[in-house]
Parts: C-alpha cells; structure tokens; sequence
C-alpha cells in the first residue's frame, strides 16, 4: 500500500533562505507527482507537476526532482519570502489505478 | 474567471437537514472529484467523476450522493447531516484520470450545529 511522507510537519526560516521540502512514497510505481501548496481558508493551489519520466521541473523560484528509485520528490524554494508562507502537500498518483495517494503536508513559515 | 468554483462557500446547518454543494469547471476537463479535508487538514477522496460516471466511491456513508449532469458539473448532496460531517468539502478537476494536473475549487467549509 503506497504511503506518502512529508517531513517535517512544519518549518521556521528567515526571508531569503534557499529551502527544501521532503516528500517521500513507499511504492515507486508512480504514474507523476504533484506539488501543491495551500494558503490559510484557502483551496489548494498547483504548482509543479512531475511526470515519471521527468527528473525535475522548473517554475520560477520553485524547482521539483523526482528521484523513483529512492522514492523521494523534493521541493526547493530559492530565495525565499513570506509570502511563501503557506502548507505545501504533494501527491503521488499510482500507475495501478491512478490514484492519487497525499502526504500530510509541511506547514512552511518564512519570517520577515 | 475562475477555472474550479463551488458554492456556497460557506454553510451552517443544523443536524439532520439536507443540503447540497455545487461544483462547476471551466477547464473542458473531463474528470471531477470530491475531497473533504477535516479539521486535522488531512485531504480524503471522496467521489471520482470520469465523464458523468462514478469511478471511484470511497467508503463514504451513502448520506452523500453526487450528482454529475454533465462533465462541467458535479454537485454534491448531503442527507441527514450529522456533526462528523463538519468540513471542508472540495472540488477538483484534472484532464483525464490519468493525470493531468490537478486544480481546486476555493473550497466549501460546512458547519454542522
């Protein structure tokens, strides 16, 4: 059964730091993986999309690897700034049956 | 103009009572979904829409029906609202099952009194 990890639950980091964010799956048989992130009351936002064949995708600041065979994604945020505060998810969708299994989230704060 | 929007936003109802959620996409997607997120912000699937049919039914209490009268369109009806249905209830859409991106509505936070 495919689980999805994100550690940690949240993180603290000035403005400006370069940052990265975990996402781990135990089943390497994904079809792609999502990057989201989610502001307060809000609904989810996408931000990258990695399909299993890609290593990495790119979109402004935020740049998304895809490593299958030791089953982790990681989100790296360059330069960062508080409006990046949010919870950022990510989700694994499955080759089998296509569905999309989450991670709990990282609830990122970046202090002025 | 918004891709994914559902209404109301928000909805306060007394137990027991009947009420419905709407959901429309802009995106020519052919694929709908239902979430719940509960106050713990964990995200559960509910119901899959794959043009107007049911693919995927989670073990969700048959109080909740979902309704698609076409592929831009899938509303959600709740019977006999109990506490534990107190959330929020979002809206999805992607191209296809297999994954395209996936894009949300702003969500539909329910409150059960």
């Amino acid at each position: 059964k495919q689980e999805v990890t994100q550690i940690p639950a949240a993180l603290s980091v000035p403005e400006g730091e370069n940052l990265v964010l975990n996402c781990s799956f135990t089943d390497s048989a994904i079809y792609n993986l999502q990057w989201f992130r989610q502001d307060p009351g809000k609904g989810l936002t996408s931000l990258l999309l990695i399909q299993s064949s890609q290593r990495e995708q790119t979109s402004g600041r935020l740049n998304a690897s895809l490593d299958k065979s030791s089953g982790r994604s990681t989100l790296y945020i360059a330069a960062s700034q508080p409006g990046d505060s949010a919870t950022y998810l990510c989700a694994a969708r499955m080759d089998s049956n296509y569905q999309l299994i989450w991670g709990a989230g990282t609830k990122l704060i970046i202090k002025p | 103009d918004t891709a994914v929007s559902q209404t109301p936003k928000y909805l306060v109802t007394q137990m027991g009572n009947d009420k419905s959620i709407k959901c429309e996409q802009n995106l020519g997607h052919d694929t709908m979904y239902w979430y719940k997120q509960d106050s713990k912000k964990f995200l559960k699937i509910m119901f899959s829409y794959n043009n107007k049919e049911l693919i995927i039914n989670e073990t969700v209490p048959n109080r909740f029906s979902p309704k698609s009268p076409d592929k831009a369109h899938l509303n959600l009806h709740i019977n006999s609202l109990e506490l534990g249905d107190s959330a929020v209830y979002f809206c999805a859409s992607s191209q296809g099952l297999a994954g395209g991106e996936l894009f949300f509505g702003e969500g539909s936070r329910l409150t059960v009194l």
